[in-house]
């Protein structure tokens, strides 16, 4: 099992681009989150979803879109991109409690 | 605003030498758990401690939790330099199914 993939490893976005991080896993999780991580701030959660076409807000929904049309998919969209989107951005899927991890995606917005 | 707040920041210590992480929250939760993230990777899931467990081993690992003073501490015993990581503990909020992580404490171990 490749677990869960995120693509692109790097971004680098102008300010009011729109761009698509993707996510993936083969492990047929139902659940599935998006994390953005910012120095000293840990991990805050997007949104998440609970299974396929089901998904909600997280404590900072603000600016990011979500869909869930497969249980393998969970893509994370910026509408608008702002320089206060510059993270990395770790999607993760959870079962039995536990979350398991992408290995990120570094996005700068300029 | 973050559920959980760890303590120390940042730790040095020796190889050899025990390594203990304390993490602080405040709401009632179902379980408590501790990541570890190595530079530039994703966090791995370490161990998961419930809200009716008091302590719970794994290999090298102990955790504690105190419900009573919202608080749970990781042990890392006989450290090695491969366990230098940024660890972040996690509660599950008996309010829902969402995972809130700390601020985390940067492990640094010298050889």
């Amino acid at each position: 099992n490749a677990g869960v993939t995120q693509t692109p490893k790097f971004q680098v976005l102008k300010t009011g681009q729109s761009m698509t991080l993707q996510c993936a896993q083969d492990m047929n999780h139902e659940y599935m989150s998006w994390y953005r991580q910012d120095p000293g701030m840990g991990l805050r959660l997007i949104h998440y979803s609970v299974g396929a076409g089901i998904t909600d807000q997280g404590e900072v929904p603000n600016g990011y879109n979500v869909s869930r049309s497969t249980t393998e998919d969970f893509p994370l969209r910026l509408l608008s991109a702002a320089p206060s989107q510059t993270s990395v951005y770790f999607c993760a899927s959870r079962r039995d409690e536990k979350l398991f991890f992408g290995s990120g995606t570094q996005l700068s917005v300029l | 605003s973050q559920q959980g707040e760890e303590d120390p920041q940042a730790l040095s210590i020796q190889e050899g030498e025990n390594a203990t992480m304390n993490c602080s929250y405040k709401t009632s939760i179902n379980n408590l758990q501790w990541y570890r993230q190595n530079s530039g990777r994703g966090l791995v899931h370490l161990i998961l401690i419930r809200s009716n467990e008091r302590e719970k081993h794994s290999g090298r690992l102990r955790v504690t939790l105190d419900t009573s003073k919202k608080s749970s501490s990781l042990l890392i015993t006989a450290s090695r330099a491969a366990d230098t990581a940024s660890y972040f503990c996690a509660t599950e909020e008996t309010s829902g199914s969402r995972l809130t992580f700390g601020e985390g404490t940067q492990l640094t171990v010298n050889p």
